[in-house]
């Protein structure tokens, strides 16, 4: 159980271009999903909190206009860049809490989404 | 700010135990400690969570302090699947936010 999805898992797009990110759910519901990012030999950085049927929360320093996060059901998030350019380029990450367990915190990860920009 | 501090490498001997140490001096009554680790590439994987008490799984052990300031996951016989960065993580958020500190790689050597 408790499994998260990431579609694609590597994308090379032309800077300029949009890219979006999927992010699923596959046998529980969650009302919150978070996106990270990872640059090489680096941690995950928290970009943003993406709550089901509300607006993403957004960490400080992330612009929300360039990565646009839609949470339109209980199993779905995606994560959108806009005119990607080659600064964009990192490994994308999403996880997922289990609305059915609203006692703890733990997260469930997706296998990562590698975005190259040229 | 991760609010863990944790040894930036660890070597250990396939079949041995690894014993990963974790400092959270500031954590609050309300935060859970959490264990992941993270494989080359790939999405963190869960591995254990505690309050206070000491938790076990098929995975590892966590002992948490009595003072809670610091934890210990071990694995009881690592293998070389076990190779990876493992990350120590303190939340109660109520958004459930994790903040990754930079973690403890660890190579499992035959």
């Amino acid at each position: 159980g408790a499994v998260v999805s990431q579609h694609p898992s590597r994308v090379i797009c032309k800077s300029g271009t949009s890219v979006k990110i999927e992010c699923r759910s596959l046998d529980f519901q969650a009302t919150t999903m978070f996106w990270y990012r990872q640059f090489p030999k680096q941690s995950l950085m928290l970009m943003a909190t993406s709550n089901e049927g509300s607006k993403a929360t957004y960490e400080q320093g992330v612009e929300k206009d360039k990565f646009l996060i839609n949470h339109a059901s209980l199993t779905l998030s995606t994560l959108t860049v806009t005119s990607a350019h080659p600064e964009d380029s990192s490994f994308y990450i999403c996880s997922a809490r289990d609305a059915g367990r609203t006692l703890y915190n733990e997260q469930f990860f997706g296998p990562g989404t590698r975005l190259t920009v040229l | 700010d991760a609010k863990t501090t944790q040894p930036p490498s660890m070597d250990c001997a396939e079949g041995r135990a690894a014993n990963l140490p974790c400092n959270h001096s500031t954590i609050s009554g309300n935060e859970y400690v959490y264990w992941y680790r993270q494989i080359h590439s790939q999405g963190p994987q869960y591995i254990i969570h505690g309050l206070k008490n000491n938790e076990t799984n098929e995975m590892a052990s966590l002992i948490i302090t009595e003072d809670r300031k610091s934890s210990t996951l071990i694995l009881p016989h690592a293998t070389l699947r076990d190779t990876a960065v493992y990350y120590c993580i303190v939340s109660a958020d109520s958004w459930g936010k994790f903040q990754f500190g930079a973690g403890t790689q660890v190579v499992v050597t035959p």
